[in-house]
């Protein structure tokens, strides 16, 4: 399968533990999204990467939030002192951008989050 | 910003009936305009897509949309569902280009279930 991958698929983790997520886009594709979407909404953006540069975070990024695209390859999504409300799916997405206009982004099945 | 209204949140329909599930946009510049899919279990997948051009655009399985630009609209359709239909389908825009020319803002979705 060539598609987006998300490990892992579920967490569960105490309030106040570190929690680490991976994404590995489709090989070629030099954009990396990451959403997160709670029960009854969309997906709801929060950070990007161009290659290895994050160009954007959204305000729903705290500071607890992190994350990394080294040599732009995979992404990790870091969430510290986790509390109850970061109990959410965290999606990952990835596209390809050649030129002008905006490419299909194609998505991962998602790592749920349980914070207990 | 961009937002996306879905005017839905659960349409239950039998098997054969028609589909049209509204979508409407609020952005003052050219944008890209997505409908996703999310079948139970299963990640989101675009099921189709408007860039430019003819603004009734097919997507897979049968469904096709309209863009309506004077009404900031892009409703899905399909004539006849089945039960393999039932899912959740989120509307969703990106802006063409400038300020937040890489985020996908979605609707909260719309829960279609098919019965038999």
């Amino acid at each position: 399968d060539t598609g987006v991958s998300q490990d892992p698929r579920h967490k569960i983790t105490k309030r106040g533990q570190n929690v680490t997520f991976r994404c590995d886009p489709i090989s070629e594709h030099n954009r990396l999204y990451w959403y997160r979407q709670t029960l009854g909404q969309g997906p709801e953006f929060l950070t990007y990467f161009q290659n290895e540069a994050q160009l954007e975070k959204s305000r729903l990024l705290s500071d607890r939030f992190s994350a990394e695209r080294p040599k732009g390859s995979f992404s990790t999504l870091e969430i510290q002192r986790t509390e109850q409300g970061d109990s959410a799916m965290y999606l990952c997405a990835s596209s390809h951008i050649a030129g002008v206009g905006q490419g299909e982004q194609f998505f991962g099945p998602g790592t749920r989050l349980t914070v207990l | 910003a961009q937002s996306v209204s879905q005017h839905n949140h659960h349409v239950i329909l039998s098997e054969a009936a028609s589909l049209e599930l509204g979508c409407n946009y609020s952005y003052g510049g050219t944008v890209n305009l997505f409908w996703y899919v999310q079948y139970p279990g299963q990640h989101l997948q675009l099921l189709l897509k408007y860039f430019s051009g003819d603004p009734l655009v097919k997507g897979i399985k049968g469904f096709e949309a309209e863009f309506i630009k004077s009404k900031f609209s892009f409703n899905l359709r399909k004539p006849s569902v089945q039960w393999s239909d039932t899912a959740e389908y989120f509307c969703a825009v990106i802006p063409y280009s400038g300020a937040g020319s890489y985020q996908l803002t979605f609707g909260k979705g719309t829960k279609l279930s098919v019965i038999p």
